[in-house]
């Protein structure tokens, strides 16, 4: 069964500083990985997604996220925290021939002056 | 291109009455379609999803159900709210199964 755990329900960092999010997974076959990215009282939106193309993947408003099997993450950077950039973050998790995807619980991202 | 749909945006109702949140989405054919629910604090709780007209699968027991009375129409509903009903209710839509999702704005329920 796949999972999804993302450590750190809050992540606090100053305006300029690194985004650093941590997202672990497990599944029994190859993954496709998602972060999405919700701002208050909105649906999700889509940041990224990992489909085993390239383990480097790119997203939208300069975030990026790193594919590690040996290490089952997927965690998503960005170089230079924007006030813009405070909101939460869902990790998700799907399988090949599957209907569902996983989502994790969360993080809330908190962007200092 | 592709829109999705969700109605009421808010609503609050008292505890023992009925529900019904509709959710449409437009530019595509036979999605998968999903309800998620999202309580205060906690993250996405799937509740139902469906891969085509009349096909629901419920992922956990309550006191909700979910209809698929059209191709992209996607409806959720209870007989008697609880307040334990209350929280932010997502529609959501997918080309496949490991697609990318899309997700309507959300209505946030209250049961008081």
């Amino acid at each position: 069964a796949q999972s999804v755990t993302q450590l750190g329900s809050h992540v606090s960092v100053s305006e300029g500083a690194l985004v650093l999010l941590r997202c672990n997974y497990s599944s029994s076959v190859p993954p496709y990985l998602f972060w999405y990215v919700q701002y208050p009282n909105q649906g999700l939106q889509l940041l990224l997604k990992y489909t085993s193309a390239a383990t480097l993947v790119k997203g939208i408003n300069g975030f990026e996220a790193e594919f590690k099997k040996s290490e089952t993450s997927f965690h998503l950077t960005k170089p230079s925290a924007h006030m813009r950039d405070a909101a939460e973050y869902f990790c998700a998790v799907s399988e090949t021939g599957g209907f569902k995807t996983i989502f994790g619980a969360g993080t809330r991202l908190f962007v200092k002056a | 291109s592709q829109t999705i749909h969700q109605w009421p945006a808010t609503l609050v109702q008292p505890v023992g009455s009925p529900l019904s949140l509709e959710c449409t989405v437009e530019g595509t054919s036979n999605p998968n379609l999903y309800w998620y629910r999202q309580a205060a604090g906690r993250g996405l709780q799937l509740l139902f999803y469906s891969v085509g007209i009349g096909q629901i699968s419920s992922e956990v027991p309550q006191n909700l159900s979910a209809s698929r009375p059209q191709d992209r129409q996607f409806i959720l509903s209870s007989k008697k709210l609880l307040l334990s009903d209350s929280g932010f209710y997502l529609c959501a839509w997918s080309e496949g199964g490991t697609d990318t999702q899309y997700f309507g704005p959300g209505t946030r329920l209250t049961v008081l």
